[in-house]
């Protein structure tokens, strides 16, 4: 079973819907949650960071972090075609080195 | 200009070959990565530097190899390249983004293809 676990999609949705894209872990050390998101051809970009539980919101992107169920997830209101990438989650425990460990991601197209 | 820059962004070799990877990041930091990206398996991390004197394995570092030249060089290298090896190549950096939250930044990816 791997650490992170993410549903890979593709998830397909019409322009202006609400996505909800999720990731389940098993690791109970890991204290800091970030989502990715990565364009066709190119790098992963840091798109939300989160610190242990809550809601952080950031203009129609919204994570939220429950590690009572070990559960994180990143919603996007009234999405875009560009919005369309692919979505990565990662997470990291406390020191480390900073390693992050990621899920496989799930690939998202908003459709006009 | 890219924070964090790779070079080739494309690479065509045959098995056997030695090739390198290059990475160069302007961003001041001092630890680097490298990783692979495979469908379905996502990133997996290949090898990790905190400084020019620290070298680190990471889960999947069997037929690579690296070299930290400068705090903002680091390479990685196919000693001899198999098609197995064929995936998309990260370079990425970490450094904080507010306090001491720390996050990584990646570059535009190699693309390799081992034939």
């Amino acid at each position: 079973q791997k650490e992170v676990e993410q549903d890979p999609g593709p998830l397909s949705v019409p322009e202006g819907a609400i996505v909800s894209l999720n990731c389940t872990y098993s690791n109970s050390a890991f204290q800091y949650f970030m989502w990715y998101r990565q364009y066709s051809r190119k790098g992963p970009e840091l798109l939300m960071y989160t610190y242990s539980s809550g809601n952080k919101e950031d203009g129609r992107f919204t994570a939220q972090v429950d590690k009572s169920s070990k559960y994180i997830s990143l919603f996007i209101r009234d999405s875009q075609p560009s919005d369309s990438a692919t979505y990565l989650c990662a997470m990291r425990i406390t020191g480390g080195g900073n390693k992050l460990t990621f899920g496989t991601g799930t690939q998202l197209k908003v459709e006009l | 200009d890219a924070d964090v820059t790779q070079t080739p962004r494309n690479r065509i070799t045959k098995t056997g070959k030695r090739i390198m990877l290059e990475c160069s990041q302007t961003k001041g930091h001092d630890r680097m990565y490298w990783y692979r990206q495979d469908p379905g398996l996502g990133l997996r991390l290949i090898y990790y530097s905190f400084d020019v004197k620290d070298i680190n394995k990471g889960e999947i570092s069997d037929g690579y190899s690296v070299s930290r030249q400068a705090q903002a060089k680091f390479s990685l290298s196919l000693e001899s390249a198999i098609p197995n090896q064929t995936a998309l190549y990260f370079c990425a950096t970490s450094g904080t983004i507010s306090g001491s939250q720390e996050t990584q930044y990646f570059g535009p990816g190699t693309r390799l293809l081992v034939l």
